[in-house]
């Protein structure tokens, strides 16, 4: 069974299209991230979302919007594509209330903006 | 505030030889620290975590972490490579009763060579 699945694991798109990535956890967790991978590997936290709070990283354009019909998903919706949206995007869940806080990663997404 | 150094992006061994990956840290609290491992082309998963009691804590395949408070380090250790550990590795830290959100470091790529 999957634990954190994410669709599509590619998608090639124009510039100035707009996008959605989906992403769904069965693990029964309350909180739902979503991270960007640059091309040197580095992991940047855009969203972190539970029925409480949406953090926004305050450095993620506005383009971007995370988009929660309920607690197992959280869908990554981006307008207007642009070249340095390139990278790897992955989802990942944890319980908040955990004693660990440790995460769950999906096996990301490779969005190609050309 | 808390955050991350990996030191060194790449550690290149031979295959039978010791791994060493070198993580400190910075915490206003003792920390939560982790170990995620990132296998080409996937997602990460977590290879071990320290959050109270002991200091040495085994992971999966042979992995094992120290910390130390004094040094503010949690450095990854594997006496023997293998061929199958050629990843990508990430350390990790969260401040337990205050963000759940972890900062990563920036990720330390291993190389195995036969």
């Amino acid at each position: 069974d999957t634990a954190v699945s994410q669709t599509p694991k590619y998608l090639v798109t124009q510039m100035g299209n707009d996008k959605s990535i989906k992403c769904e956890q069965n693990l029964g967790h309350d909180t739902m991230y979503w991270y960007k991978q640059d091309s040197k590997k580095f992991l940047k936290i855009m969203f972190s979302y539970n029925n409480k709070e949406l953090i926004i990283n305050e450095t993620v354009p506005n383009r971007f919007s995370p988009k929660s019909p309920d607690k197992a998903h959280l869908n990554l919706h981006i307008n207007s594509l642009e070249l340095g949206d390139s990278a790897v995007y992955f989802c990942a869940s944890s319980q908040a209330g955990s004693a660990t806080y440790e995460q769950y990663f999906g096996p990301g997404t490779r969005l190609t903006v050309t | 505030a808390q955050s991350v150094t990996q030191l060194g992006s790449h550690v290149s061994v031979s295959e039978g030889a010791l791994v060493l990956l070198r993580c400190n840290y910075s915490s206003s609290v003792p920390p939560y620290l982790f170990w995620y491992v990132q296998y080409p082309n996937q997602g990460l998963q977590l290879l071990l975590k320290y959050t109270t009691g002991a200091t040495l804590v085994k992971g999966i395949n042979g992995f094992e972490a120290e910390f130390k408070k004094s040094e503010t380090s949690f450095h990854l250790t594997k006496p023997s490579a293998h061929m199958s550990d050629a990843a990508e590795y990430f350390c990790a830290v969260s401040e337990p009763g205050g963000s759940y959100i972890p900062t990563f470091g920036r990720g330390t790529s291993l190389i195995v060579h036969p």
